[in-house]
């Protein structure tokens, strides 16, 4: 069975700094999806990025962007120039070849001013 | 632009109550449905998903059960509510089984 781990329960950065979070992930299948998404406080969750396995170059969307290291099954977002407005929590997801999206337990971040 | 609308917004019922929830998806054909809970601090976990009008398929067993009446609407229920459905029910839709999903607003339900 698929599994999502995020082992960092909550981070506190400083306005405009760069944070890293981490999710690694297990899976027998060769073709396998990856996601992170954000939910804000009023629990409105936001698809952010995505990273296929079968592509080698990190994903890049606006001041987000994704560590791919296959052989390690990890997949770390990576959030440059925080913004008060980047605090929610953060999940990492995974879709295999099947219809079931399987997420982390989350990672809390704080950005102070 | 797709648009995703959940109702209700937030519930309060007994246990042993029925429940219905339910969302509208505006703006995609035959669109890829799922339903989602998160018990309050917890994680996302799949509850149902259809790929069609009028086939669901189970993910996990809570005692709810979904049905997908028109290509664009989405339905949860139950006839008796438990304790344990308490939380933050989130409809969702996919262009196909291996894209990225976006999720309606929720509904909080709290069963008292």
């Amino acid at each position: 069975a698929q599994k999502v781990t995020q082992t960092q329960t909550s981070i506190s950065v400083v306005e405009k700094t760069t944070v890293t979070m981490d999710c690694v992930y297990e899976t027998r299948d060769s073709s396998y999806f990856l996601f992170w998404y954000k939910q804000t406080a009023s629990g409105e969750i936001v698809f952010l990025i995505r990273q296929d396995s079968y592509k080698k170059e990190n994903a890049t969307v606006g001041h987000y962007s994704l560590n791919f290291q296959k052989p390690k099954s990890s997949i770390g977002l990576i959030i440059t120039a925080t913004q008060i407005e980047d605090s929610a929590v953060y999940f990492c997801a995974m879709r295999e070849a099947r219809y079931k999206l399987t997420f982390g337990t989350g990672t809390s971040l704080l950005v102070d001013p | 632009a797709q648009t995703i609308h959940q109702w209700p917004v937030a519930e309060i019922k007994a246990v042993g109550s029925p429940l219905s929830l339910g969302c509208t998806i505006k703006g995609k054909s035959s669109p890829n449905l799922y339903w989602y809970w998160q018990a309050t601090g917890g994680t996302l976990q799949q509850l149902f998903y259809s790929i069609t009008v009028g086939q669901v398929e189970s993910v996990v067993q809570l005692n709810l059960s979904a049905s997908r009446p028109k290509d664009d609407q989405f339905i949860l229920s139950t006839e008796k509510l438990l304790l344990s459905h308490s939380g933050f029910y989130l409809c969702a839709w996919s262009r196909d089984r291996n894209t990225e999903v976006f999720f309606g607003k929720g509904t909080r339900l709290t069963v008292v």
